[in-house]
């Protein structure tokens, strides 16, 4: 079985691009979330969403948004990106959201690189 | 809210020594524990969790990590550890009333040296 896959696995973009980063969760699982790991450091919660509307969001700007699929699978968005985004993009997916048993697992992740 | 502290950055260790991982945890409400283990170039892998019932919690290759409410550690100990096990790892907790969101620490490089 197919385990969580995140597209692209690498990429560099420059200053005041965006970029949009794919995940796809799981079969079954109908829960995504998305982290974001600045290197030398512990992820930090973005967003969740669960059969397609957010559940949760952390400290995060606007320039951040994300959408789920009806399939399921997520799409992250950066706007106007500075140097500060560059980071290991994470994506988990989980069954549910009920807390506790319904552990994440999590993609290889989208490394960018913003110059 | 929730915090996670990881209270070694880099733990340098020889091959079939034992390590432990230390980390503690505060909350406002009660949360399970979870670790996960990062090798180079990866995601996040579950290494073990804390939901309920008895403290001390193993994973399927030698780790073991206990639930300590009283002090709110969830220390990760291995008895003899191997070149394989150098990798990042990271606690996190959950808290146990709404979603499943995790909070994680900075995360501790455990550096096994042969």
């Amino acid at each position: 079985d197919a385990g969580v896959t995140q597209s692209p696995t690498h990429l560099i973009k420059t200053r005041g691009q965006q970029v949009t980063l794919r995940c796809s969760p799981i079969s079954g699982h109908k829960s995504v979330s998305w982290y974001q790991q600045v290197l030398g450091q512990g992820p930090q919660f973005i967003f969740q969403y669960y059969e397609k509307e957010e559940r949760g969001r952390g400290n995060f700007p606007d320039r951040f948004s994300a959408r789920q699929f009806p399939n399921y699978s997520s799409e992250l968005n950066v706007n106007a990106l500075l140097l500060g985004d560059s980071a290991l993009y994470l994506c988990a997916s989980s069954a549910s959201v009920a807390p506790g048993a319904n552990v994440l697992t999590f993609g290889a992740g989208s490394r960018l690189t913003v110059l | 809210a929730q915090s996670v502290t990881q209270l070694d950055s880099q733990v340098p260790v020889f091959e079939e020594a034992p390590v432990e991982l230390r980390c503690n945890y505060s909350s406002s409400v009660s949360v399970y524990l979870f670790w996960y283990v990062q090798y180079p170039n990866q995601g996040l892998q579950l290494l073990l969790k804390y939901l309920s019932g008895s403290t001390l919690v193993e994973s399927i290759n030698g780790f073991e990590a206990e639930f300590n409410k009283s002090q709110t550690s969830f220390h990760l100990r291995k008895p003899s550890v191997h070149i394989s096990d150098t990798a990042e790892y990271f606690c996190a907790v959950m808290p146990n009333n709404a979603g499943n969101m995790l909070t994680f620490g900075g995360g501790t490089r455990l550096m096994v040296k042969p």
